[in-house]
């Protein structure tokens, strides 16, 4: 059970290129999240997912895109990337909403845009 | 709108001692839900513990517990018998249980566990 994978651990990007961070769960998990860190800083949302098909916009969504066409695949895509952009970003998966079902989080992808 | 506030950049404990984190939040949700999660230097997220809401005792977990004070508004991590290993940055997080399972993130406390 490797639980939340993603690809990959680093990039480094110019302004302007594109490119799309991989996140698996092999949990069979319905919730899905991406989340970015800057330095110094709490996590803030980004994307989410309530299973295949369905996703919603967090707190911060403006550059980035998202697409869930299966249950175990939820991958983040950034367009004409920015330095502002330059985080950590963490894919994290939950079973249910409620109660204790808390959420698995990832290795986590340093991405850094010159 | 909710929120979550950590008041505490950096703690320092000596080993072997308790300490305490500050965590308090704000939301107008009748249900929630408080999480801590502990990032050590190597980056990933570890769940610590878990209180709701309606819950009426304090959560332990080994190690952890959560000073809950639903009127306070506050939910307060506590480490028992710190160890060098405890040396990380820890982060309290709130999910409203009707808003699709978001956590808002406090911006986290640094502890240094002093040998």
């Amino acid at each position: 059970n490797a639980g939340v994978t993603q690809t990959p651990k680093f990039r480094i990007l110019k302004i302007g290129q594109s490119m799309t961070l991989q996140c698996t769960q092999d949990m069979n998990h319905n919730y899905m999240y991406w989340y970015r860190q800057d330095p110094g800083m709490g996590l803030k949302l980004i994307y989410y997912s309530v299973g295949a098909g369905i996703t919603d916009k967090g707190e911060v969504p403006n550059g980035y895109n998202v697409s869930r066409s299966t249950t175990e695949d939820f991958p983040l895509r950034l367009e004409l990337a920015a330095p502002s952009q330059t985080s950590v970003y963490f894919c994290a998966s939950s079973r249910g909403l409620a109660g204790v079902d808390t959420q698995y989080f990832g290795p986590g992808t340093r991405l850094t845009v010159l | 709108a909710q929120k979550i506030t950590q008041t505490q950049p950096g703690m320092f404990v000596q080993e072997k001692e308790a300490v305490t984190l500050d965590c308090t939040y704000d939301t107008s949700d009748p249900s929630y839900g408080l999480f801590w999660y502990k990032q050590p230097s190597s980056g990933e997220m570890i769940f610590l513990i878990y209180q709701g809401s309606y819950d009426q005792q304090n959560a332990t977990e080994g190690r952890y517990s959560l000073n809950f004070q639903k009127a306070r508004k506050s939910a307060n991590l506590v480490i028992s018998a710190s160890q060098l290993g405890d040396s990380a940055m820890y982060f309290c997080a709130m999910r409203a249980d009707n808003q699709g399972g978001k956590l808002i993130f406090g911006q986290g406390t640094e502890l240094s566990v002093k040998p």
